[in-house]
C-alpha cells in the first residue's frame, strides 16, 4: 500500500496571495490526483497531476489559478493562487497503486482564506 | 459523464440495527470504491469490488457490485457506534479519474 503525507497539515492565508500543496508518496504510483473538499461535501476533483508534463484538468478548474507540478513518481505540488475565501477547503492528494486498483489519499490540507 | 448517486444522504439508526447504503453510476464500470471518512479526517479504504458480482465483508460491513444495474451497495449488520462515520462510494471515469458520490452520514445512536 501507498502511504501519502501532504504540507502543511494546515495554513490561514490573507485573499490575494498563494499557497503550495505538497505531496509526498512513499512508492512509485502511475497517478496521482488533487480532490477539492468543500465544508460538509463530497469530494470534487480538480486535476489529474501528470508526470513530466501539464496537468489535466477538470471542468471548472483551470491552470491559472490551480498550477500543478509533477516532477516524478512520487511527488505532486498544487498551488491556489490568488485566494479568496471561496477556496477555503480541505484539499486532498490522491494516489492509484502502480501493483493493484487501490487509491489512497493523503490527509488532506485545510484552508482557510480570511 | 459519469455521475454518481448515494442514498441515502443521512442515516440515524440504533445500535444492533441492519440497514443498507446504496450507490448508483450512470455509466459503465467495473469497479466501484468504497470509503469512509471520519469527522476532520481524510478518506479511508473499505472496498475495491472489481467485477460483476463481486462480495467483500470486513465485520459488520459488507458491499457488492451488480455492474448491469450499475449499482453498489454496502450493507450494515448489527450497527455500533464506532461505525458512525461518512461513507462515500466512488467509481472510474474516463482515465482512471474516481468520481464520487455525495456520500452517506451515518449516526449510530446506543
Amino acid at each position: 500500500s501507498a502511504v501519502i503525507s501532504q504540507k502543511p497539515s494546515r495554513d490561514i492565508c490573507q485573499r490575494g496571495t498563494s499557497l503550495t500543496i505538497q505531496c509526498q508518496v512513499d512508492s512509485q504510483v502511475t497517478m496521482m490526483f488533487w480532490y477539492r473538499q468543500q465544508p460538509g461535501q463530497s469530494l470534487t476533483l480538480i486535476a489529474t497531476a501528470n508526470q513530466g508534463s501539464e496537468a489535466t484538468y477538470e471542468s471548472g478548474f483551470v491552470i491559472d489559478k490551480f498550477p500543478i507540478s509533477r516532477p516524478n513518481l512520487t511527488f505532486s505540488t498544487l498551488t491556489v493562487s490568488n485566494m479568496s475565501p471561496e477556496d477555503s477547503s480541505i484539499y486532498l492528494c490522491s494516489a492509484r497503486d502502480r501493483d493493484s486498483y487501490e487509491q489512497y489519499f493523503g490527509p488532506g490540507t485545510r484552508l482557510t482564506v480570511t | 459523464e459519469l455521475k454518481v448517486e448515494q442514498n441515502p444522504l443521512f442515516l440515524s439508526m440504533q445500535e444492533g440495527k441492519n440497514y443498507t447504503i446504496y450507490c448508483n453510476y450512470s455509466t459503465t464500470s467495473d469497479r466501484l470504491y468504497w470509503y469512509r471518512q471520519d469527522p476532520g479526517k481524510s478518506l479511508e479504504s473499505l472496498f475495491v469490488l472489481l467485477s460483476n458480482g463481486a462480495v467483500k465483508q470486513e465485520g459488520r460491513l459488507m458491499a457488492s457490485l451488480d455492474t448491469k444495474a450499475r449499482l453498489s451497495t454496502l450493507h450494515i449488520t448489527a450497527a455500533v457506534h464506532d461505525l458512525s462515520a461518512t461513507y462515500f462510494c466512488a467509481a472510474p471515469g474516463n482515465t482512471g479519474k474516481l468520481i464520487f458520490g455525495q456520500g452517506t452520514t451515518l449516526q449510530v445512536k446506543p
